[in-house]
C-alpha cells in the first residue's frame, strides 16, 4: 500500500472548518483513500473514502487532487467532540490480493473553544 | 445493530504469563483483525481472519497467535508475556475480507483491551 504523509498536529477553532491535509504521492490507481479518526482510548471510526472523486457523507467532505497524489479532509464545523487523531490510508478494496492496514503517525487535530 | 464487542475491556497479567483476548464482530461479519497499539509504534497489524482461516499476518513474533471460530468470534492469545506486550488491543471486523470479496473496505473498531504487563 502506498505510504501517506500527514502533519502531525493542527488546531482548529470550534465552529470553523478543519482541513486536514495528506500527502500519497505513491498512490495506484486501484487504490483508495480512506479516513479514520480515534478519539482518546477509544477504537479507531471510519469517517469516509473516495477514489478519485470528491466524496461527502454526514461527517465530511473528502477532496481528491485530481492527480490523486494528494487529499484534504474537511469538517465543515468543527465541534469539540472532534478533537482526535485523524488517519489517511490508502489502500486497494476488493483487489483478491492480501493487504494489510496500515496506519501512519495521523494528525492530532485540537478543537479550541 | 450491536457494534464490535471485545473482552475484557482492562487486564493486569505478569511477566512470562499468557493471555487470552476475545473479539465479537458485527453480526455478518465474517472478517477480523486485530492490531497493536502502543504510544511508541502507533497502531500495528497483527493478524485477519476470514471464514476460520488466518489470511494475512503481520511483523510478530509466534507467541502473538489468534483464531476464529465458525460463528465468526475471534481470540487472540499472547503466550510468554514481556513488559512490551503492555499495549491497547483492537479488533476490527468488516463485511470484506482484506483480501478482497466484497464490501466498501470499511473497518468497524471495538473499543480494545488495553493489557498491561508488570
Amino acid at each position: 500500500d502506498a505510504k501517506t504523509t500527514q502533519p502531525p498536529s493542527m488546531d482548529c477553532a470550534e465552529g470553523r472548518a478543519a482541513n486536514l491535509p495528506c500527502n500519497h504521492s505513491t498512490i495506484s490507481g486501484n487504490e483508495y483513500v480512506y479516513w479514520y479518526r480515534q478519539i482518546h482510548s477509544q477504537g479507531p471510526q471510519y469517517i469516509i473514502h473516495g477514489l478519485k472523486n470528491n466524496e461527502t457523507n454526514e461527517m465530511a467532505s473528502l477532496i481528491i487532487t485530481e492527480d490523486r497524489k494528494s487529499s484534504t479532509l474537511i469538517l465543515p464545523h468543527a465541534t469539540l467532540r472532534d478533537t482526535a487523531v485523524y488517519y489517511c490510508i490508502v489502500r486497494v478494496v476488493g483487489s483478491g490480493s492480501a493487504r494489510q492496514l496500515t496506519f501512519g503517525s495521523g494528525t492530532q487535530l485540537t478543537v479550541l473553544p | 445493530k450491536a457494534g464490535v464487542t471485545q473482552t475484557p475491556r482492562y487486564l493486569i497479567k505478569t511477566r512470562g504469563q499468557q493471555v487470552t483476548l476475545s473479539c465479537s464482530p458485527i453480526s455478518g461479519h465474517r472478517s477480523v483483525s486485530w492490531y497493536q497499539q502502543t504510544p511508541g509504534q502507533g497502531l500495528q497489524f497483527l493478524f485477519e481472519y476470514f471464514s476460520e482461516t488466518q489470511r494475512n499476518k503481520g511483523n510478530f513474533p509466534g507467541r502473538f497467535s489468534g483464531r476464529q471460530f465458525s460463528n465468526s468470534r475471534s481470540e487472540m492469545n499472547v503466550s510468554t508475556l514481556e513488559l512490551g506486550d503492555s499495549a491497547l488491543y483492537l479488533c476490527a471486523s468488516s463485511l470484506e475480507g482484506l483480501a478482497g470479496g466484497g464490501g466498501t473496505g470499511e473497518l468497524f473498531f471495538g473499543e480494545g483491551s488495553r493489557l498491561t504487563v508488570l
